[in-house]
């Protein structure tokens, strides 16, 4: 039971590449959540997909796209990357969305460096 | 809106001393509350949470308990240890999250 994974573990981008982030669980779960973290602001939600063939902006959706490619994957693209976007992404699921008292699963974390 | 807010870091503590970290927040409605532990170099994992106001949330030592009538959740623990040394998420259900904590432990 691998729990959250994702691809890659670290990677380097030029201003104006694209890149699809992955993301894949284990666990069954419903709902997957793409964050972004910074330094001194904690996790800021980017999209999120409360069910299979649903997706919703979060706070900071600007510069993203998402698909929930089945019940296991959900993937994030940067269509043109740009230095604002270096930053440390995780990928959670959970096993419901909404509902309160809700537990999320974290994976390691893609370390993203756009020059 | 929902928003949460924890006290900056970092935290300097000696082995065995009395840890607090504050965490306040603002939500409408009936929130819960969690707390949330990151290891350098992996993902976040959960630490221990609340669902309801005075529930006392407790894992390895740590607890905290929902205060209503404060809006806080504070984090405490009366001895820690080395191991203890990580960030610490203070969060409010769904997706609000703190801006961390970040405690180190000194033998």
């Amino acid at each position: 039971n691998a729990g959250v994974t994702q691809t890659p573990k670290f990677q380097v981008l030029k201003t104006g590449q694209s890149m699809t982030l992955q993301c894949a669980q284990d666990m069954n779960h419903n709902s997957m959540y793409w964050y972004r973290q910074d330094p001194g602001m904690g996790l800021r939600l980017i999209y999120y997909s409360a069910s299979e063939g649903t997706t919703d902006k979060g706070e900071v959706p600007n510069g993203y796209n998402v698909s929930r490619l089945n019940k296991r994957e959900f993937s994030l693209r940067l269509e043109s990357a740009a230095p604002s976007q270096t930053s440390v992404y995780f990928c959670a699921s959970s096993e419901h969305p909404g509902q309160g008292g809700e537990t999320q699963y974290f994976g390691p974390g893609t370390r993203l460096l756009v020059l | 809106g929902n928003s949460v807010t924890q006290m900056e870091g970092p935290v300097t503590l000696s082995e065995e001393a009395f840890l607090t970290i504050n965490c306040t927040y603002t939500a409408t409605g009936y929130p819960s509350l969690f707390w949330y532990v990151q290891y350098p170099g992996e993902g976040l994992q959960l630490l221990l949470k609340a669902t309801k106001a005075d529930d006392k949330g407790s894992n390895k030592g740590f607890e905290a308990t929902y205060r209503k009538e404060t809006t806080s959740f504070h984090l405490e623990k009366g001895s820690v240890q080395v191991s203890d040394s990580a960030v610490y998420f203070c969060a409010l259900s769904d997706w609000y999250f703190g801006s961390g904590t970040k405690l180190n432990v000194k033998p």
